[in-house]
């Protein structure tokens, strides 16, 4: 079992409607959970970071967590063109240093 | 704040050959990160340094792999010995020092640099 899984995708979803990107974690002790938006041959960028339970918003988008379920989700609202990338999730595991990331979810909003 | 620099951004190389990487971290971050990426995967974690000490290496660094920060500045990543499998994207993040009301883990990535080994 892959200590980070996402959906690979693709999602389409289109324009100005709300995109729902989900992953799961194994490892319990989990403590700091990210985001990232990757553009196709870019590197990744940071677009939101979450410690507690609960939903976090900044701009369009929001993140959830669930540490009981283990579970963190990002939803974009009004999606938009340029939102068209891999979102990666990354979890940071209890001493470890390192983030360990998911293989991505794919998501193309369509005009 | 300039960001994370990376130095070249392509290399193609023969296999066989040694090859070099530089990176430059944000200029008050002290936690450097170095990690690799295939197509279609997530980066994996190769090693961590905060400031010049080497604290952490993952299995996947083989002894054909090294890096160094001497100063607590800029890393290089050196790859002896490349072979074909070694073709990523080889990405470098930086973080900052813990804030002093709460811990801050926000990794922030270089361009990268895409080896190819032929």
């Amino acid at each position: 079992q892959k200590e980070v899984e996402q959906n690979s995708g693709p999602l389409s979803v289109p324009e100005g409607a709300i995109a729902s990107l989900n992953c799961t974690y194994s490892d319990r002790v989990s403590q700091s959970f990210f985001w990232y938006r990757q553009y196709s041959g870019k590197s990744p960028e940071l677009i939101m970071s979450i410690y507690s339970n609960g939903d976090k918003e900044d701009g369009r988008f929001t993140a959830q967590l669930n540490k009981a379920s283990q579970y963190v989700s990002l939803l974009i609202r009004d999606s938009q063109p340029s939102d068209s990338a891999t979102y990666l999730c990354a979890v940071k595991s209890g001493s470890a240093r390192q983030l360990t990331f998911g293989s991505g979810t794919q998501l193309t909003v369509l005009p | 704040d300039t960001g994370v620099s990376q130095d070249p951004r392509h290399k193609i190389t023969k296999r066989g050959q040694n090859v070099t990487f530089r990176c430059d971290p944000i200029s008050e971050h002290n936690r450097l990160y170095w990690y690799r990426q295939t197509l279609g995967q997530g980066p994996e974690f190769l090693t961590y340094f905060q400031n010049e000490a080497q604290l952490e290496k993952s299995r996947l660094l083989s002894d054909r792999f090294s890096a160094e920060r001497p100063k607590g500045s800029f890393s290089t990543l050196e790859i002896q010995r490349t072979e074909q499998g070694d073709s990523a994207m080889y990405l470098c993040a930086s973080s900052p020092r813990w804030e002093a009301r709460g811990v801050n883990y926000e990794q922030y990535f270089g361009p990268g640099t895409r080896l190819t080994v032929t």
